[in-house]
């Protein structure tokens, strides 16, 4: 079925160092989104790509989505406590009737202080 | 800012016992998905609504778990009976109109535990 690949699982990080998590599709995406879910919280939607190519950045985090559409990454710069979480990549497959948002499994970062 | 809403957060349940989540999405939100989301993994998609109909429920198990809208606006997902594997942490979420590239706005879900 359609899957959505995430790199690395896990990520520890010293405070300031930067941190990258990759996703690939199996096959091309209209779109990607992802979102963060802090510990004990709920996922957050953080931003969506949609052109080939497209990059996006929102504050210390930058996001690109691939030419072949099928891969995406976040990049966070000088990571802080604050950034601590798991962060998931999303993809829209059809469904039964209409499309499923299938996510990734998630690279979980820590940030040591 | 508007909130998705869902009860119980915890919910502690005995196996072969009936267990019910309630979800309150945001307002005009016409489309309603249910998550189930095992401890290190994705969420993955259980049903979708749009309004009061049900859209996508392939991955629901339907011979224990049901889900409604009746209205079109709340929902309830229901177990019956429990299994000790349906443990797990179950999100609503809602988005505006249902396309791939709305934005989905997640609960803060409802920790299930079965003993």
């Amino acid at each position: 079925g359609q899957q959505v690949m995430q790199i690395p699982q896990y990520q520890h990080v010293q405070e300031g160092e930067d941190f990258t998590t990759y996703c690939n599709s199996s096959t091309t995406l209209s779109n990607i989104q992802w979102y963060k879910q802090r510990p004990g919280g709920h996922p957050v939607f953080l931003i969506q790509l949609v052109k080939s190519g497209e990059v996006k950045k929102q504050k210390r985090l930058t996001f690109q989505f691939g030419e072949a559409k099928k891969n995406s990454s976040l990049h966070i710069t000088a990571t802080q406590t604050t950034d601590v979480g798991t962060y998931f990549c999303a993809g829209p497959y059809s469904g039964a009737g209409s499309y499923q948002l299938t996510f990734g499994k998630g690279t979980k970062l820590s940030v040591i202080p | 800012e508007a909130e998705v809403a869902q009860s119980p957060r915890y919910k502690i349940t005995e196996k072969s016992q009936a267990v019910a989540f309630w979800c309150d999405p945001i307002s005009g939100h016409a489309t309603l998905y249910w998550y189930r989301q095992i401890l290190g993994q994705g969420p993955e998609l259980l049903v979708q609504f749009q309004d009061e109909s049900v859209v996508d429920d392939s991955q629901l198990p339907k011979d224990r778990f049901s889900a409604e809208r009746l209205k079109g606006v709340d929902s309830t997902l229901k177990i019956q009976p429990a299994e000790l594997g349906d443990s797990a942490m179950y999100l609503c979420a809602s988005s505006l109109e249902g396309i791939s590239i709305d934005e989905q706005y997640f609960g803060p879900g409802t920790r299930l535990t079965v003993t």
